[in-house]
C-alpha cells in the first residue's frame, strides 16, 4: 500500500511568514496526526483527527497554527505568522482507528531565518 | 500521562541480539505500550506494541515484566540498518491512543 505523502519536503521561509504543509494519509485510515519535531527531540503531537473532526488539538499554538481536514482525508497544516522556534520537521501520521499502528510520513522539514 | 524511561543510547554489535530496556512504573492496567524506530531523515515506524504477555514480529520481541513496570525491546540479529532512535510509548487504548514520545534510546550499531 502507499504510504503517507507529505509536501514539500523542505521548506525556507523568513519570520513572519506564512507556511502550508499538506498531507495525504494512507487511504481509508481515518485518525490522522500532526506533530512538530525539534533536532534532537521526540516529536510533538500538535493535533489528532478523527474523519474530519477534532479529537485532541491541546497542544497545537493556535494563535499561529492551523489544520484542517476537509472531507475526512487530505490535511493541510498552517503556520501564520512563522517565528525562528518554528523551525521543525512536521510529521504527519495516520492510522486505521484510534487503537491501531501509526504510519508516519517522511515529514516536511522547516527552517525559519 | 504514564512516563517512560530508557537510555539515552546504547551500542551493539553487528550479528548480535540487541536488548532495549524500558521502565514505566507508573504503567495502568489499559495502558499499551508501544516501540517505534525513527531511522535518520525519516518518520519514525512501529515495530511492535503489547498490552501484558510477550509478543513476537518479523521485526523484534517485546517481552513484558510480570509486574508490567518494565519492557524490553529485543533485535535477535543487528544490522548496520538498525542503527536508529527506539521509542518506547505508552497510550491508553480507547482514549484516543494518542502517543507522547520521549527522547528514546540511540541505537548504534558497530561493524
Amino acid at each position: 500500500e502507499a504510504g503517507v505523502a507529505q509536501s514539500p519536503r523542505y521548506k525556507i521561509i523568513e519570520k513572519r511568514q506564512s507556511v502550508a504543509f499538506w498531507c495525504n494519509p494512507i487511504s481509508g485510515h481515518a485518525t490522522l496526526y500532526w506533530y512538530q519535531q525539534i533536532l534532537g527531540q521526540g516529536p510533538k503531537l500538535l493535533i489528532q483527527f478523527q474523519n474530519n473532526g477534532v479529537v485532541d488539538d491541546s497542544q497545537l499554538p493556535k494563535d499561529r497554527f492551523s489544520a484542517e481536514r476537509l472531507k475526512g482525508v487530505d490535511s493541510t497544516l498552517k503556520i501564520q505568522p512563522a517565528k525562528l522556534e518554528d523551525s521543525a520537521v512536521y510529521l504527519c501520521a495516520s492510522s486505521l482507528s484510534q487503537n491501531y499502528g501509526y504510519t508516519f510520513g517522511s515529514g516536511t522539514r522547516l527552517t525559519v531565518v | 500521562d504514564a512516563k517512560t524511561t530508557q537510555p539515552n543510547s546504547m551500542e551493539s554489535n553487528e550479528e548480535e541480539p540487541v536488548h532495549l530496556p524500558c521502565n514505566h512504573s507508573t504503567i495502568s492496567g489499559t495502558d499499551y505500550i508501544h516501540w517505534y524506530r525513527q531511522l535518520p531523515s525519516q518518520g519514525p515506524e512501529y515495530v511492535i506494541h503489547g498490552l501484558t504477555s510477550n509478543v513476537n514480529n518479523r521485526m523484534a520481541s517485546l517481552a513484558i515484566a510480570e509486574d508490567r513496570k518494565s519492557s524490553t525491546l529485543i533485535l535477535h540479529r543487528a544490522t548496520l540498518r538498525d542503527a536508529a532512535v527506539y521509542y518506547c510509548i505508552l497510550s491508553v487504548y480507547n482514549a484516543g491512543n494518542m502517543l507522547t514520545f520521549g527522547g528514546g534510546t540511540r541505537l548504534m550499531v558497530k561493524p
